[in-house]
């Protein structure tokens, strides 16, 4: 049982190139998210999906597009690059609906670098 | 608005004593639930406890507790006999709707946490 998984763990990119970052989960959860994470702030969220099909925006959404592959996988896409996207981000995923409560659990992180 | 404060951008405390981190919060919503994350150095984001607003009394989880004082919108995080293990950056988070986009978490800005020996 390995969680949430996330790849790359870390990328160079140049300035206006694309990418897609991976993540994966084995817990069979129905919601997934994609936060980032910049120096001396907190996790902000860029996009998240609540079930299989169907994705939303977050507090940060430009410049990413997402894909819900399956019920297992949600990708980020970034399709060109800037170094206002250098970032750690991180994949979540969380229980079926379960109230307040529900609890995120996160991926390892992608700390991504836009030169 | 900040919905998340955390005001103590480091602590320090020595091994074996207890420390508070804080975090106060704002809301109108009477239904929102307040979290706590650890992240060490290497990287990871770790559940650490859970506290809604309704619950009476306060969480626990082993050496963690949640210290809610619901009147001052405060959820303050008390790590008993601190280990060098303990050392890491902390973040409360709150989520305040259950439904619509409003199910993301919000994040404060973190304390970090070094555990002298």
């Amino acid at each position: 049982n390995a969680g949430v998984t996330q790849t790359p763990k870390f990328q160079v990119l140049k300035t206006g190139q694309s990418m897609t970052l991976q993540c994966a989960q084995d817990m069979n959860h129905n919601s997934m998210y994609w936060y980032r994470q910049d120096p001396g702030m907190g996790l902000r969220l860029i996009y998240y999906s609540a079930s299989e099909g169907t994705t939303d925006k977050g507090e940060v959404p430009n410049g990413y597009n997402v894909s819900r592959l399956n019920k297992r996988e949600f990708s980020l896409r970034l399709e060109s690059a800037a170094p206002s996207q250098t970032s750690v981000y991180f994949c979540a995923s969380s229980d079926d609906w379960a109230g307040i409560g529900e609890t995120q659990y996160f991926g390892p992180g992608t700390r991504l670098l836009v030169l | 608005a900040q919905k998340i404060t955390q005001t103590q951008p480091g602590m320090f405390v020595q091994e074996k004593e207890a420390v508070t981190l804080d975090c106060t919060y704002d809301t109108s919503d009477p239904s929102y639930g307040l979290f706590w994350y650890k992240q060490p150095s290497s990287g990871e984001m770790i559940f650490l406890i859970y506290q809604g607003s309704y619950d009476q009394q306060n969480a626990t989880e082993g050496r963690y507790s949640l210290n809610f004082q619901k009147a001052r919108k405060s959820a303050n995080l008390v790590i008993s006999a601190s280990q060098l293990g303990d050392s890491a950056m902390y973040f409360c988070a709150m989520r305040d709707s259950p439904s619509g986009s409003a199910r993301q978490l919000t994040f404060g800005s973190g304390t970090q946490l070094t555990v002298l020996p």
